[in-house]
């Protein structure tokens, strides 16, 4: 069974710090697909980035940049220079193809709550 | 383009009802999949439909059913509700396009539901 662990259950950093949010998963699939979303105070989860198993280059996209390790089953998202409307619940997921190859199915980490403070 | 839309955004219910909540995909998306999330549970897949056919289903019971009509806009019904199906409801909607594997999801804002 496929599992997401979100250790970080609350990070407060000051405006214009650099933060990291770490994400730990579990899969038996050789083919899966790593998402962040974000969650405001009013609900709706907001797609940030995804990844998929096959391809780890890192990259950075604006202020936000991921790396991702399959050796180490790790796939960690970092803000740089955080901002007060990043305060957030931040959710690691994992997809993993079927054996068709479709479906969608997110497993979700128990997510990290960000605050972001002047 | 318009995102997820979900009616009605809040709910409150007792013990024992029903409650059916709407969710309109994003137009082209052909694939709906259902979320609860809960304080104790966190998120939870509930099942997923596309081509108004159940593709994945998670662990809940069978109180818990949906459907997808024609237009991709799908119904998720709970029946003989507890106390515990008090949580948020997250509809997701991706393209689902022939041959290629898990595309993204994106969420509608959620129904609350509380049951008394």
């Amino acid at each position: 069974a496929q599992k997401v662990t979100q250790a970080q259950t609350e990070i407060s950093v000051v405006e214009k710090e650099d933060v990291t949010l770490d994400c730990v998963y579990e899969t038996r699939d050789t083919t899966y697909y790593l998402f962040w979303y974000k969650q405001p105070p009013s609900g709706e989860l907001v797609f940030l980035i995804r990844r998929n198993s096959f391809d780890e280059q890192n990259e950075i996209s604006g202020r936000y940049s991921w790396n991702f390790q399959k050796s180490t089953s790790s796939f960690n998202f970092t803000i740089t220079a955080s901002q007060v409307v990043d305060s957030a619940v931040y959710f690691c997921a994992l997809s993993e193809a079927g054996p068709t190859g479709g479906g969608n199915k997110l497993t979700f980490g128990t997510g990290t709550q960000l605050k972001v403070e002047l | 383009k318009a995102g997820v839309t979900q009616t009605p955004r809040y709910l409150i219910k007792t013990r024992g009802q029903q409650v059916t909540l709407s969710c309109s995909p994003i137009s082209g998306h052909r694939s709906v999949s259902w979320y609860q999330q809960t304080p104790g549970q966190g998120l939870q897949f509930l099942f997923e439909y596309f081509s108004e056919t159940q593709r994945n289903k998670g662990n809940f019971p069978g109180r818990f059913s949906g459907r997808q009509f024609s237009n991709s806009r799908s119904e998720m019904n709970v029946s003989t509700l507890e106390l515990g199906d008090s949580a948020l409801y997250l509809c997701a909607s991706s393209l689902a396009r022939t041959g290629f594997l898990q595309e993204t999801q994106y969420f509608g804002p959620g129904t609350r539901l509380l049951v008394l």
